[in-house]
């Protein structure tokens, strides 16, 4: 069965700073990756996928995720937070076939600090 | 206009009573999801319907009873609340099963309480 392991419960940055997520995978196959973001009192929303293909993806609010085979890993970057980036993140992993249900990992939290 | 829609948004109840989230969705998706986030926001699946036929059902108490009288809609009713139920609920939608098409479209979530 797949596994998602976020090891980081909250993270601080300062307004302007680089970002990093980090997000750990177990699965036996390659996975289908993604990034969902949770602003307070709200669902979650797609960030990013990776499915196959250039391991480096693009998602939206300037967001990317970078897959490594060899690390089980797919950790989520940004440049530059920005103060409205303060949420919940969570990565997940589904299987690259059937009707495979979507793990998602414990969650990382995100506090902006100006 | 909401894309997944939940309702209610808030839900506090005694102990022993039954209770219905009702979700609905426009986005003309085949496929929709409850799960259940707890307290520590971990998120789990609970049932999956794709056209109204059920084929994703979680080691879930049989006191949760999804009900989908279209693929548009997706209902989850409790009976006999436990403490332990308390926990936000959210719907999701996708446009057909499984992750491999990618995006989930959740609803904002319903917060039940039982005292």
């Amino acid at each position: 069965a797949q596994s998602v392991t976020q090891p980081d419960i909250h993270i601080t940055v300062s307004e302007g700073a680089s970002l990093e997520l980090r997000c750990n995978y177990s699965y036996g196959a390659t996975p289908y990756l993604f990034w969902y973001v949770q602003s307070p009192g709200q669902g979650l929303q797609l960030l990013l996928k990776y499915f196959s293909g250039d391991t480096l993806v693009q998602g939206i609010k300037g967001f990317e995720a970078e897959f490594k085979r060899s690390q089980s890993s797919f950790n989520l970057r940004k440049p530059s937070v920005h103060w409205s980036d303060a949420a919940e993140y969570f990565c997940a992993v589904g299987a690259s076939f059937g009707n495979e249900k979507l793990t998602f990992g414990t969650g990382t939290r995100l506090t902006i600090i100006p | 206009d909401t894309a997944v829609s939940q309702t209610p948004k808030y839900l506090v109840t005694q102990m022993g009573n039954d209770k219905s989230i009702k979700c609905e969705q426009n986005l003309g998706h085949d496929t929709m999801y409850w799960y259940k986030q707890d307290s520590k926001k971990f998120l789990k699946i609970m049932f999956s319907y794709n056209n109204k036929e059920l084929i994703i059902n979680e080691t879930v108490p049989n006191r949760f009873s999804p009900k989908s009288p279209d693929k548009a809609h997706l209902n989850l009713h409790i009976n006999s609340l436990e403490l332990g139920d308390s926990a936000v609920y959210f719907c999701a939608s996708s446009q057909v099963p499984g992750p491999s098409t990618g995006e989930l479209f959740f609803g904002e979530g319903s917060r039940l309480t039982v005292l």
